[in-house]
């Protein structure tokens, strides 16, 4: 089956620590996305990328690093310089293209222990 | 202003009623806006895409643009329990290389 695949589901940091959420597509997309959801919000996008070993910050990037090594990859850290890193993290893929829609993975819940 | 706005609070419907969300965006140039139905917990799935103005059906659903207004609504007809919950409004913007811009959501709470 094709579609995104998330790890893990649930995701608890430490202080001073950097973890690593996995994002990974099988759909053969070109432009893959990080959103960050805090609860009774919408969407805000952290980093998004279009090409291997390219990407470009969102809206909310600071404290957060991503690369694109594979096409089919786009792993997100969130860093120790992200002092609320509390969310619902969610991995999306597209198309190139004005009129494509998102798929999205089934998302990260993280917390701080 | 923000790119998408979503302002009413949560919405309760009785079953069968029907449920009307709205939503705003602020560049005139946008072609592409979506509905996304995410139940609690869960990732967002997308129940409506519309491109052109006008109304869009697609079963109980419908969509409608005015991009004029630039504004977008979503009709829930006939609703039922399980419409119970956040849709959010997604736009793609003129700018901003493909990427899109999301609505902080409408929660919608049908009562049977």
């Amino acid at each position: 089956d094709g579609g995104i695949t998330q790890s893990p589901k649930y995701l608890f940091r430490k202080e001073g620590q950097n973890v690593t959420l996995s994002c990974e597509q099988n759909l053969n997309h070109d432009a893959m996305y990080w959103y960050r959801q805090d609860p009774g919000q919408g969407l805000r996008l952290i980093y998004y990328s279009q090409i291997v070993n390219d990407f470009q910050k969102g809206d909310i990037a600071e404290g957060y690093s991503v690369s694109r090594e594979k096409k089919e990859s786009f792993p997100l850290t969130v860093t120790s310089a992200q002092k609320n890193p509390t969310a619902f993290y969610l991995c999306a893929s597209g198309p190139i293209g004005g009129y494509e829609k998102l798929f999205f993975g089934s998302g990260t819940q993280l917390s701080v222990l | 202003q923000k790119e998408v706005e979503q302002n009413s609070g949560p919405l309760s419907v009785p079953e069968g009623a029907i449920a009307s969300l709205n939503c705003t965006y602020s560049d005139r140039g946008s072609q592409s806006f979506f509905w996304y139905r995410q139940y609690s917990g869960k990732s967002p799935e997308l129940i409506m895409s519309i491109y052109s103005n006008g109304d869009k059906e697609d079963g109980r659903f419908t969509a409608q643009l005015n991009k004029a207004s630039q504004y977008v609504s979503l009709l829930i007809r006939d609703s039922q329990p399980s419409d119970s919950a956040t849709y959010l409004c997604a736009v793609r913007p003129s700018y901003g290389n493909n990427r899109l811009a999301f609505g902080k959501g409408n929660q919608v709470v049908v009562i049977p």
